[in-house]
């Protein structure tokens, strides 16, 4: 499985944008990057997904590089609510529903 | 449209005692998925379950748990004679047969048991 690497953690202020890098320089050619959020008290969060296109949705942007070895996950206007643990997970449909959850980046939003 | 269900949401069960919990999917998916999240650490897949059948239980502790998902009713996780270490929060998660492929899964807002 794919190793990543996430800062541990990050910070921004209310209404700014928020871009959170992952490397997963040893990603297979067939693995999804996804990314996950956990709030405090609560169950990961599905946020986005992509394969090589940058990807949008009505949560975030998910920009993956050419070579796919990084991505980053794009909150365009942070708010207090997306103060969480953010996971990046390389995801291979193979691996039958396994997640590999490593340490995340614990984004902190200041108001 | 109700998301994945897991009760009870707070367990203490004193040492030797057994927990059970308990995971209802999201409606239309059939396949469950457990992981535990030990206090300052990440979450770590446990089990993979369809209707009436274990796929993938590789991370399950070898003795004291067991996981099944009947025909009917909840997922159940079963934690028997526990210990300290058991202490954690348990989240189950549910998709459809696509498995992350195309949604991502859904999980539920956990189960914290707490050994005393």
């Amino acid at each position: 499985d794919a190793k990543t690497t996430q800062p541990n953690s990050m910070e921004s202020n209310e209404e700014e944008p928020v871009h959170l890098p992952c490397n997963h320089s040893t990603i297979s050619g067939t693995d999804y990057i996804h990314w996950y959020r956990q709030l405090p008290s609560q169950g990961p969060e599905y946020v986005i997904h992509g394969l090589t296109s940058n990807v949008n949705n009505r949560m975030a942007s998910l920009a993956i590089a050419e070579d796919r070895k990084s991505s980053t996950l794009i909150l365009h206007r942070a708010t207090l609510r997306d103060a969480a643990v953010y996971y990046c997970i390389p995801y291979r449909g193979s691996t039958l529903g396994r997640l590999y959850f490593g340490r995340g980046t614990q984004l902190t939003v200041w108001p | 449209n109700a998301g994945v269900m897991q009760n009870p949401r707070h367990l203490v069960r004193r040492r030797g005692q057994e927990a059970r919990l308990r995971c209802s999917p999201m409606k239309g998916h059939s396949h469950v998925y457990w992981y535990r999240q030990l206090p300052e650490e990440g979450l770590k897949f446990m089990v993979y379950l369809q209707k009436e059948n274990i796929i993938d239980e590789s991370g399950m502790p070898k003795e004291r748990f067991s996981a099944e998902f009947p025909k009917e009713g909840p997922s159940i996780l079963r934690i028997q004679q526990v210990v300290r270490g058991d202490s954690a929060a348990y989240f189950c998660a549910s998709s459809g047969p696509l498995g992350a492929t195309r949604d991502g899964y859904t999980f539920g807002s956990g189960t914290r048991l707490t050994v005393v």
